[in-house]
């Protein structure tokens, strides 16, 4: 059974950059049939796709334009876990943030627990 | 990107009661549409994919259909657990996006 368990702050400060891991159990990061997705939700925003990394032979990353100056996603393989870096937060990336396995057919059938991170001084 | 919507945004409605959401989106998407179950303080569940396979341990009283631009999600029955938001997704096309969801509320 795969898990993800998320961890990282749950509060930033502004200007400064949000980092938060997902570890992986039951599955690799270095899987050739799944990439592994970041996606936030707020009131304001919804459910928002941020960003995934995937291995296809070699590593690749994809990142929503609305994000893609300041976002960063990384895979560990050492610890089988990634991660997501978001440079220079303001308070409308106040959000829970989600880490998600993606299938081969794009669906998002396993999820991190989901963590709040609040953007304030 | 491809915009999903949909209608309603919420809704009241009692156990036993039959509940039909709908998604549309502002291009073709063939099938390639997901639905998603989230209570209060948890993620997203996957339910059905590809517009109308349910995923594995899901009730029968879930069904989805549609094709092209416009889906429906029917619960049959409406039970106390399914009382929680609901939300579509396309994997169409990256990025993949959602819709802004439907509250199912007890009336």
């Amino acid at each position: 059974q795969v898990q993800l368990q998320q961890s990282g702050p749950g509060l930033v400060k502004p200007s400064q950059t949000l980092s938060l891991t997902c570890a992986i159990s039951g599955d690799s990061v270095s899987s050739n049939s799944v990439a592994w997705n970041w996606i936030r939700q707020s009131p304001s925003r919804g459910l928002e796709w941020l960003g995934r990394t995937y291995y296809r032979s070699k590593w690749y990353n994809d990142y929503a334009v609305s994000v893609k100056s300041r976002i960063t996603i990384n895979p560990d393989t050492s610890k089988n876990q990634f991660s997501l870096q978001l440079k220079s937060v303001t308070p409308e990336d106040t959000a829970v943030y989600y880490c998600a396995r993606e299938s081969l057919t794009a669906l998002f059938d396993y999820w991190g627990q989901g963590t709040l991170v609040t953007v304030s001084s | 990107d491809i915009q999903m919507t949909q209608s309603p945004s919420s809704l009241s409605t009692s156990v036993g009661d039959r509940v039909t959401i709908t998604c549309r989106a502002s291009q073709s998407i063939n099938s390639y549409l997901n639905w998603y179950q989230q209570k209060p303080g948890k993620a997203p569940k996957l339910l059905i994919s590809a517009a109308s396979s349910l995923q594995s341990g899901v009730p029968s009283r879930f069904t989805g259909s549609g094709s092209g631009t416009d889906f429906t999600l029917t619960i049959n029955s409406l039970q106390p657990e399914d009382f929680a938001s609901y939300y579509c997704q396309q994997n169409y096309i990256s990025p993949w996006t959602f819709g802004q969801g439907t509250k199912v509320e007890i009336k």
